[in-house]
């Protein structure tokens, strides 16, 4: 069975902070990783997915995620927070040979002034 | 553009009162499914179809049915709504690199 288990419902940060968004996975196949963004009032975008190749991943405006198999996380990091980055963001899991993608709970960011 | 729509955006309706919230997309995925989002709950699968008249429950199916006549569209139809299907309900497909592209939403409120 796979799981994901997102750590904190709720980051704040200020602007021009590192952001640090965290996802712990659970698979007994190998996984595909995911990271997703949802901006108010819109549907889900895709970030970045981790599918066997590289372990650090680069996405779109300018996150990325490193794949750590010893601590079976995915943690979703930005070097410096940007006002509109503010959004809520969902980390997920599938499997190699399986279609059903498995969302976590989401994490909403702030970023303050 | 590529996309996936959805419609109605937003729906307001009463207890049983039967309704369909539309899917459509325009890449030619094979795979397409629904999901509901609640707050604090994440999305979850409702159900999902594998291709053309081949559908499957996903997580959270009572209370819902899907159909898949045709590749593009993939309706989901609430036969008697209840006011526990009120949520955020969105439509995705995926592509053969698994990755997966979501409508805007449809907002339901059930009374």
């Amino acid at each position: 069975a796979q799981s994901v288990t997102q750590l904190g419902s709720h980051v704040s940060v200020s602007e021009g902070a590192l952001v640090l968004l965290r996802c712990n996975y659970s698979s007994s196949v190998p996984p595909y990783l995911f990271w997703y963004v949802q901006y108010p009032n819109q549907g889900l975008q895709l970030l970045l997915k981790y599918t066997s190749a590289a372990t650090l991943v680069k996405g779109i405006n300018g996150f990325e995620a490193e794949f750590k198999k010893s601590e079976t996380s995915f943690h979703l990091t930005k070097p410096s927070a940007h006002m509109s980055d503010a959004a809520e963001y969902f980390c997920a899991v599938s499997g190699i040979n399986t279609d059903k993608l498995i969302f976590g709970t989401g994490t909403r960011l702030q970023v303050f002034p | 553009e590529a996309q996936v729509t959805q419609n109605p955006r937003y729906l307001i309706t009463v207890t049983g009162k039967k309704l369909t919230v539309t899917c459509s997309q325009n890449m030619n995925h094979e795979y397409m499914s629904w999901y509901r989002q609640d707050p604090g709950l994440g999305l979850r699968q409702i159900y999902y179809s594998m291709n053309v008249e081949v559908t499957d429950k996903g997580d959270v199916p009572e209370g819902y049915k899907v159909s898949r006549k045709e590749k593009r569209n993939f309706p989901l139809i609430l036969e008697s709504p209840s006011p526990n299907q009120t949520s955020l309900y969105f439509c995705a497909s995926r592509n053969g690199y698994n990755e997966q592209f979501f409508g805007p939403g449809t907002r339901l409120t059930v009374l």
